[in-house]
């Protein structure tokens, strides 16, 4: 199974702030990643999918870059509702494998 | 609009089975592949497998093969993940989602159903 590598595992950042985040796949996955954020007791929201395409309704200061097997998503200007845990899932074959996530405070 | 319910939370002693539903509606339910998921502390997300609804075609996680098996209702567009011989660490919150195809037939989950706790204890 290809593994995803998340980092940080958490972060703290003022509001206002840009937050980036990574996620390495241990083979190359072309562009099939998704990010996906998690508010405490809910299920995830997908924010971008196909490594950078922004979901409908999804803030534009969240983006997602990268392809192969390096990606990143950002956060260009951090909100007080940003405040969550943020997870890539690869969608390149099956079984389909998350990073382990990065809790993101507002401090 | 998309929603998809699933059964309350369920309490079941090692080596038991357990049975969630995940009851879809405001769109075909044939015509969107259903992934299930569960999420612990130590694991984090881990995928366990899709059905098709159309179908009933299912392709499961290596983890869980000979344990897992996911089966559909269409008449009350409903999909079910059964899981056999459970184990301590089979305690989660387990979570079915709608897979969509996007831009250039990238897929993505866009509906996730609200979880369901499964604590498995003697």
């Amino acid at each position: 199974a290809i593994q995803m590598t998340q980092s940080p595992s958490s972060l703290s950042a003022s509001v206002g702030d840009r937050v980036t985040i990574t996620c390495r796949a241990s083979q190359g996955i072309g562009n099939d990643l998704g990010w996906y954020q998690q508010k405490p007791g809910k299920a995830p929201k997908v924010l971008i999918y196909a490594a950078s395409r922004l979901q409908s309704g999804v803030p534009s200061r969240f983006s997602g870059s990268g392809s192969g097997s390096d990606f990143t998503l950002t956060i260009s200007s951090l909100q007080p509702e940003d405040s969550a845990t943020y997870f890539c899932l690869h969608d390149y074959t099956y079984p389909w494998t998350f990073g382990q996530g990065t809790r993101v405070e507002i401090k | 609009q998309v929603q998809l319910v699933q059964s309350g939370a369920e309490v079941k002693k090692p080596g038991a089975s357990v049975t969630v539903s995940c009851r879809t509606s405001g769109y075909t339910f044939t015509s969107y592949w259903i992934h299930w998921m569960r999420q612990t502390p130590g694991e984090g997300l881990e995928w366990m497998g899709i059905i098709n609804p159309s179908g009933g075609s299912t392709d499961y996680a290596q983890k869980f093969q000979g344990r897992v098996t996911m089966t559909r209702d269409t008449s009350t567009s409903t999909v079910y993940m059964e899981l056999r011989s459970l184990r301590s660490e089979d305690t989660a919150v387990y979570y079915c989602a709608r897979r969509v195809v996007g831009f250039s037939t990238s897929v993505y989950f866009d509906s996730w159903g609200q979880g369901t706790l499964v604590t498995v204890s003697s």
